[in-house]
C-alpha cells in the first residue's frame, strides 16, 4: 500500500445521497483506477484514468463518475448512492507496464 | 475483514508442504499475467508477474508457470507458512488497453 492511500477508509451513507472517494498516490505514476470488489464478482473496473483530466469508463460504471484534476488524486463520485453500491472499492495505480499496485480500500455501506 | 468471495475455490495445505494454485485465463492474445495475494481487511498485493514470451518466472519462494497452449497460469509457493494464508488472483492484461482482467480468486489455508 506504500504511495498510495484512499479516504475515507469506512464510510456509512443514506440511498440518495452523494459521496466522493479519494486516492492519492506519492508515486507519480500516469494510470489510476477504481474497482469494486464484491462477493462471487471479484474486482470489477469501474473507471481508469491515464492522464490529467483523461478518465474513461470501465464495466460497470454506470451510477459512478471520476475526476483526475491533478496526477496525484483521482476521485469517484456515486452521484446518488445506492444499496446496490454498497461494496469495498479499491484504488490502483500503474505505470508504463502492466502492474498495477492497490490502495488498502474503502468500506462503503449504503442504508 | 472484507470477505472477497462467499464461494471461492479453497485449498488447505500442511504447514511447510509446498502449495499450487491454478488459474485459467480467457485470451489467447493476452502476454502479461500477475498475481496478487490479498489478505483478509487489505488490498491487493503484488506478488510476481510473467510475459508471455517466457514459460517460468521464480521469485522468493514463489513461481509463476505459464503455459500458452492450453491458456494455463499457476503459482507455486514453496514450504508454506502460516502467513501465507490469503486469497490469491491471477490477471491477465486486456491487449491494446492498459488494463487487467482478474479471475475470481482462491483462498489458500495452511493447516498448522
Amino acid at each position: 500500500d506504500a504511495g498510495i492511500t484512499q479516504s475515507p477508509r469506512h464510510k456509512v451513507t443514506e440511498t440518495g445521497t452523494p459521496v466522493t472517494l479519494r486516492c492519492h498516490q506519492t508515486e507519480n505514476h500516469r494510470y489510476m483506477y477504481w474497482y469494486r470488489q464484491d462477493p462471487g464478482h471479484g474486482l470489477r473496473l469501474i473507471h481508469y484514468s491515464y492522464g490529467v483530466k483523461d478518465t474513461d469508463k470501465g464495466e460497470v460504471s454506470d451510477g459512478y463518475s471520476v475526476s483526475r484534476s491533478k496526477t496525484e488524486d483521482f476521485l469517484l463520485t456515486l452521484e446518488s448512492a445506492t444499496s446496490s453500491q454498497t461494496s469495498v472499492y479499491f484504488c490502483a495505480i500503474g505505470g508504463i507496464s502492466y502492474e498495477q499496485y492497490f490502495g488498502p480500500g474503502t468500506r462503503l455501506t449504503v442504508t | 475483514g472484507e470477505s472477497v468471495g462467499l464461494h471461492l475455490p479453497t485449498l488447505s495445505v500442511q504447514e511447510g508442504d509446498n502449495s499450487i494454485i491454478n488459474c485459467a485465463y480467457s485470451n489467447s492474445a493476452s502476454d502479461y499475467f500477475i498475481w496478487y495475494k490479498q489478505e483478509s481487511g487489505k488490498g491487493p498485493q503484488f506478488i510476481i508477474d510473467i510475459r508471455s514470451n517466457m514459460d517460468k518466472r521464480q521469485g522468493q519462494r514463489v513461481t509463476v508457470l505459464l503455459n500458452k497452449t492450453v491458456k494455463h497460469l499457476s503459482l507455486q509457493i514453496a514450504a508454506t507458512q502460516p502467513g501465507d494464508s490469503a486469497v490469491y488472483f491471477c490477471a491477465e492484461n486486456m491487449p491494446g488497453a492498459q488494463k487487467l482482467v482478474f479471475g475470481q480468486g482462491t483462498r489458500l489455508t495452511i493447516n498448522p
